[in-house]
């Protein structure tokens, strides 16, 4: 089975703190994403990643940004925190065309 | 631009009650169309893949049917662990990431 771990389930960080989300895949996918959910926006993608060191926008980059220093693992990294950011964050991997997501980490920015 | 709608957003059942979800789609170029099952604070199960118009795919009392604009989840004789998000998404030929509808919430009462 696949494996995509997320460091946290919940966090709390306050507004202007610089956040970092990890995600681990354990099946040696080269595609690896990340994607926000909020009630009634559905699942929008942030940054995705198809090789070690490279990445790509996604639809809502802004305030954002990722790390992908080893296939296994990619990061995202909140700037400068703002309670608009507050969210759930899920990360998924992918070799071919199924994603297979992490437990997501809901991020609230007081 | 690709687009998912996901229809209806919400849809209660009894157990044993038999019905379908849509997922409508535009993409220039389906590579695939994904369904995901999400439970509440988690992330999204993969479900099913189909690639091409006419196929079908079941799994328990899941059955998913695509045709060139819209695929369908039937839910046959239902029970409340069937009680759910589902996310239905879709691969282009051109792009990396899948495109997600915003799901349709699915309550089965005993």
């Amino acid at each position: 089975d696949v494996k995509v771990t997320q460091s946290s389930r919940y966090l709390v960080k306050r507004t202007g703190e610089k956040v970092f989300l990890e995600c681990v895949q354990d099946m040696d996918h080269e595609n690896m994403f990340w994607y926000r959910q909020d009630p009634g926006l559905g699942l929008r993608l942030i940054y995705f990643s198809y090789d070690v060191k490279m990445k790509e926008k996604g639809d809502i980059p802004e305030g954002y940004s990722v790390s992908r220093e080893k296939k296994e693992r990619f990061s995202l990294i909140l700037e400068s925190a703002s309670t608009n950011q507050t969210s759930m964050y899920l990360c998924a991997s992918r070799l071919r065309w199924e994603a297979f997501f992490g437990q997501g980490t809901r991020l609230t920015v007081v | 631009e690709d687009q998912v709608t996901q229809s209806p957003e919400a849809l209660r059942l009894q157990e044993g009650e038999s019905s379908s979800l849509n997922c409508s789609y535009t993409v220039s170029g389906l590579r695939g169309l994904f369904w995901y099952r999400q439970d509440p604070g988690k992330g999204p199960e993969f479900l099913f893949t189909l690639y091409s118009a006419g196929e079908e795919k079941e799994k328990e009392r899941l059955k998913a049917t695509l045709t060139k604009k819209e695929s369908f989840l039937h839910i046959t004789a239902p029970k409340p662990e069937d009680s759910a998000t589902y996310l239905c998404a879709v691969q282009a030929d051109s792009g990396y990431a899948l495109n997600f509808g915003k799901g349709t919430s699915l309550l089965v009462t005993p």
